[in-house]
């Protein structure tokens, strides 16, 4: 079974740059020909989609975000990565990675980790 | 852009059976077989339970099964038990504006 992890600063200052990776393991990001994706929870309210990018190297942007996004992938380290620029608190949330099966559809996540904006 | 539409919240008792819709656009539900749906309990992760309208992932009881007509997708969970009591998430692939995915804002089920 896949596993996902993400790792990263669980407080980032307002007008920094929130930096994450997701670590795959159980599978190859470079054997999926769909695209992995960023998902993000802000405390008590729903998902919001950041963005996705297939193990080509091409991406797709939530637009509200894409200005500040950018997603990347290492396939030799069978990694993700997000960064997320000019942060506000507006951007706490629990950040999760995920494993596509299908276009748009994410069969397994990462638990999450909790980036907190606060100077 | 704006959320994919959802009730917020839905009850039923034991049982019985339910349906959450989820209204978007052409541009979303309407336009594409791209339509998901998520399961999420206090603290866990989001856990998928239907891909592209009325696919069911493996290990996912066929209690839950989807739908779509026109710009409105559909969750059914028939039979329903107390563990079901949980958040439920539409998402759906979307060209407005650029190809992106969208969530609905998200149903509370409440098992009486």
């Amino acid at each position: 079974q896949m596993h996902l992890q993400e790792s990263g600063p669980g407080l980032v200052r307002p007008s920094e740059t929130l930096s994450l990776s997701c670590t795959v393991s159980g599978g190859s990001i470079s054997t999926n020909n769909y695209y992995w994706g960023w998902v993000r929870q802000p405390p008590g309210k729903g998902l919001e989609w950041i963005g996705s990018i297939h193990h080509s190297g091409g991406t797709a942007y939530n637009p509200s975000l894409k200005s500040r996004v950018t997603i990347s992938v290492d396939t030799s380290k069978n990694q993700l990565s997000l960064r997320l620029s000019s942060v506000t608190a507006a951007d706490t949330a629990v950040y999760h990675c995920a494993s596509p099966v299908s276009r748009g559809a994410y069969h397994y996540w990462g638990q999450g980790t909790l980036v907190t904006v606060s100077s | 852009q704006s959320a994919l539409t959802q009730p917020a919240s839905v009850s039923g008792s034991p049982g019985q059976s339910i349906t959450i819709s989820c209204t978007g656009t052409s541009s979303d539900v309407g336009g594409y077989n791209s339509v998901s749906w998520y399961q999420q309990h206090p603290g866990k992760a989001p856990k998928l339970m239907i891909y592209d309208v009325t696919n069911r992932p493996s290990g996912v009881s066929s209690r839950f099964s989807g739908s779509k007509s026109g710009n409105t997708a559909s969750l059914t969970i028939s039979g329903l038990q107390a563990e079901d009591e949980a958040d439920y998430y539409c998402s759906s692939y979307s060209t407005s504006i650029t190809p992106h995915v969208i969530f609905g804002g998200g149903t509370k089920l409440t098992v009486l």
